[in-house]
């Protein structure tokens, strides 16, 4: 079956501007995360949803950061007022039913560069 | 709060020989999950092997095997036979169970492997 899917691949962005990155999880898939990558550095934890609702978002850098999955399934992070230092590739991952046996399916990413 | 550290920027190995990753964690949880990924230039996270903190018995996985030390704090993956495709970067990866459930993934900065023919 389909895998996690992300679009776009590549967002370059001026600074300043409103940016709004989307995550397909997998059909079914109930748990959903979202990471930042920067260059260099392992995956950082942003916001976990469950179903509809955001459990934990204590990852969110700053209110310029806001996410949403209205109906359960696709999820959008918005980013406002874009800075040089949001530039990162931020992934998407989700899991079956946020169990602790369940496996995080990652997305190949967005690459965000805000010049 | 946790910290995963991997001391090894990069590593290199001969193709068909064996190679050992470190990666040490902090914590004051006493149940937990690790995990090795697998970041190929494609940037898809890949998972390569995980441990149960309750287990002691190390994962193996074909090829890939874990050398996991609680009391140390300790999680080391071998690769065994080591093939062109395992070139990759290599993270290890910390998850506390809130209420028994999954929690978010706590990476380390990773390891630059490089499989030579």
């Amino acid at each position: 079956g389909a895998g996690v899917s992300q679009t776009p691949s590549n967002k370059v962005t001026e600074k300043g501007k409103y940016v709004e990155l989307r995550c397909d999880p997998i059909s079914g898939h109930t748990a959903l995360y979202w990471y930042r990558q920067s260059l260099g550095q392992g995956p950082e934890f942003l916001i976990y949803f469950q179903g509809t609702g955001a459990a934990d978002d204590s990852g969110l850098p700053n209110d310029r950061f806001f996410a949403v999955r209205p109906e359960g399934s696709v999820s959008t992070l918005k980013i406002q007022r874009t800075e040089r230092g949001d530039s990162a590739v931020y992934l998407c991952a989700s899991s079956l039913m946020g169990l602790a046996d369940n496996e995080q399916f990652f997305g190949p990413g967005t690459r965000l560069t805000v010049l | 709060a946790q910290t995963v550290t991997q001391s090894q920027p990069e590593m290199s190995v001969q193709e068909a020989e064996t190679v050992t990753l470190s990666c040490t964690y902090d914590t004051s949880e006493n149940n937990y999950y690790l995990f090795w990924y697998k970041q190929p230039p494609s940037r898809q996270m890949i998972l390569v092997i995980r441990q149960e903190a309750y287990k002691q018995q190390n994962a193996t996985e074909n090829r890939f095997s874990v050398n996991f030390q609680k009391a140390a704090k300790s999680f080391s993956l071998k690769i065994s036979d080591s093939q062109l495709g395992d070139t990759a970067m290599y993270f290890c990866a910390f998850m506390k169970l809130p209420r028994g459930s999954q929690g978010n993934l706590i990476f380390g900065k990773g390891t630059k492997l490089s499989v030579k023919p």
